[in-house]
């Protein structure tokens, strides 16, 4: 069965210093994703993406971090100089468009 | 904010139906009622949707009542790996660039032997 695979699976690293969360979204997917999930917390919607730009982003997905396609296959998350508050676990997602959203297992981000 | 209510806890034993309710009073006629559950933060996992019929799959059935304000999801034969917080989203039909889902804090579901 087709699923979106996510790495790092974890990350650790100091405040300040930019990350790059990778996702491998489902083959024929158009729509991508990512949410995150600070411990203990929902699940917050964080951006979407569709035809290489952003169909829509939260409050919380300020200048400090972007998305990207750079290829066929991979969606990114950057976090460009990460906080504290940055720690959570970071899910991307795809869909085929006005279906199912599909998950990825998640990348779970330790700022310290 | 999520749209729908959802009890915060149950239990149920092994083997047994776990019938989770939710209320999504304000739903409109254009929006899916889905169901996904999240074991021990792993990713959000689809279990089923629907918009106004019963549906049932191999992991789950959806009841939706006739006036659409509340739906429950029955999983038949409870297992312990079903342990996991359950969660009821509702969703327009025909959304593309903003079809996200809201997650609210969904029902903690414990299955005990």
């Amino acid at each position: 069965e087709p699923e979106v695979t996510q790495t790092p699976s974890h990350q650790v690293t100091q405040m300040g210093q930019e990350v790059i969360l990778r996702c491998v979204p489902i083959s024929n997917h158009l729509y991508f994703y990512w949410y995150r999930q600070i411990l203990g917390q929902k699940v917050e919607f964080l951006v979407s993406f569709y035809n290489n730009e952003i169909s829509e982003k939260s409050e919380i997905f300020d200048d400090q971090f972007s998305v990207e396609r750079p290829d066929g296959s991979n969606f990114t998350l950057k976090i460009r100089s990460t906080k504290l508050e940055d720690s959570a676990m970071y899910f991307c997602a795809s869909s085929a468009g006005g279906n199912t959203i599909y998950f990825g297992e998640g990348s779970w981000l330790t700022v310290v | 904010d999520a749209k729908t209510t959802q009890p915060p806890s149950m239990d149920c034993a092994e083997g047994r139906a776990a019938n989770l309710p939710c209320n999504h009073s304000t739903i409109s006629g254009n929006e899916y009622v889905y169901w996904y559950r999240q074991i021990h933060s792993q990713g959000p996992q689809y279990i089923i949707h629907g918009l106004k019929n019963n549906e049932t799959n191999e992991m789950a059935s959806l009841i939706i009542t006739e006036d659409r304000k509340s739906s429950t999801l029955i999983l038949p034969h409870a297992t312990l790996r079903d342990t996991a917080v359950y969660y009821c989203i509702v969703r327009p039909t025909q959304s593309y660039n903003t079809d996200k889902l809201i997650f609210g804090t969904g029902t903690r579901l414990q299955v005990f032997p």
